[in-house]
């Protein structure tokens, strides 16, 4: 049961370039995140996704972009790639169960490094 | 608005000594509410988590945290910590909705010290 599965984990790119990251999940979720880590600011909301098709912004979206063409799959692309989004990224999703909100469940990170 | 603040950036302890980890909350409703832990270099686990049952939520590893609307809190304790404990903590919200989306507070690092 692989749960969350991020690619790549570790990606250096040069000011510019562009890339995608890859999240797919085996457990039929319906919601799904992108989230980044920075030294002293916890996680911060890229973009979700509430189901197949649709896609929102989050608290930070400037300079992504996101996917939903499958359930199981959540892509985030970097058009041009800046050193502000040198951090480590975060995939998760989650379902709810009688409309209660559950837990989200975590990827294990991309390292991304952008000079 | 929903938001989650952690008191503490940073926390050192004694292996064996109690551990407190300190998160307040605003919320309009009734929240869920999480503890995850993130040890370093590793993704999220989740430690426990409050969805409006029993207020004494009990996790994994010995950890435990209240729910105190009255205080807006939900710390989280462990009687006796051991090395392994050692990593960053979030105290994190859900937000009421559809989208499931989670605030996170800024993280605590727990030290244990032998």
């Amino acid at each position: 049961n692989a749960g969350v599965t991020q690619t790549p984990k570790f990606r250096v790119l040069k000011t510019g370039q562009s890339m995608t990251l890859l999240c797919a999940q085996d457990m039929n979720h319906e919601y799904m995140y992108w989230y980044r880590q920075d030294p002293g600011m916890g996680l911060r909301l890229i973009h979700y996704s509430v189901g197949e098709g649709t896609t929102a912004k989050g608290e930070v979206p400037d300079g992504y972009n996101v996917s939903r063409l499958k359930k199981q799959n959540f892509l985030l692309g970097l058009e041009s790639a800046a050193p502000s989004q040198t951090s480590v990224y975060f995939c998760a999703s989650s379902y709810s169960r009688n409309r209660v909100r559950t837990e989200a469940f975590f990827g294990q990170g991309t390292r991304l490094t952008v000079v | 608005a929903q938001s989650v603040t952690q008191l503490d950036s940073h926390v050192s302890v004694s292996e064996g000594t109690p551990v407190l980890l300190r998160c307040n909350y605003s919320s309009s409703y009734s929240p869920s509410l999480f503890w995850y832990v993130q040890h370093p270099n590793k993704g999220l686990q989740l430690l426990l988590k409050y969805t409006s049952a029993a207020t004494l939520v009990k996790g994994i590893n010995g950890f435990e945290a209240e729910f105190k609307k009255s205080e807006t809190s939900f710390h989280l304790t462990k009687p006796s910590a051991h090395m392994s404990d050692a990593a960053e903590y979030f105290c994190v919200v859900s937000v009421v909705g559809n989208t499931g989306k989670l605030i996170f507070g800024q993280g605590t690092t727990l030290q244990v010290k032998p």
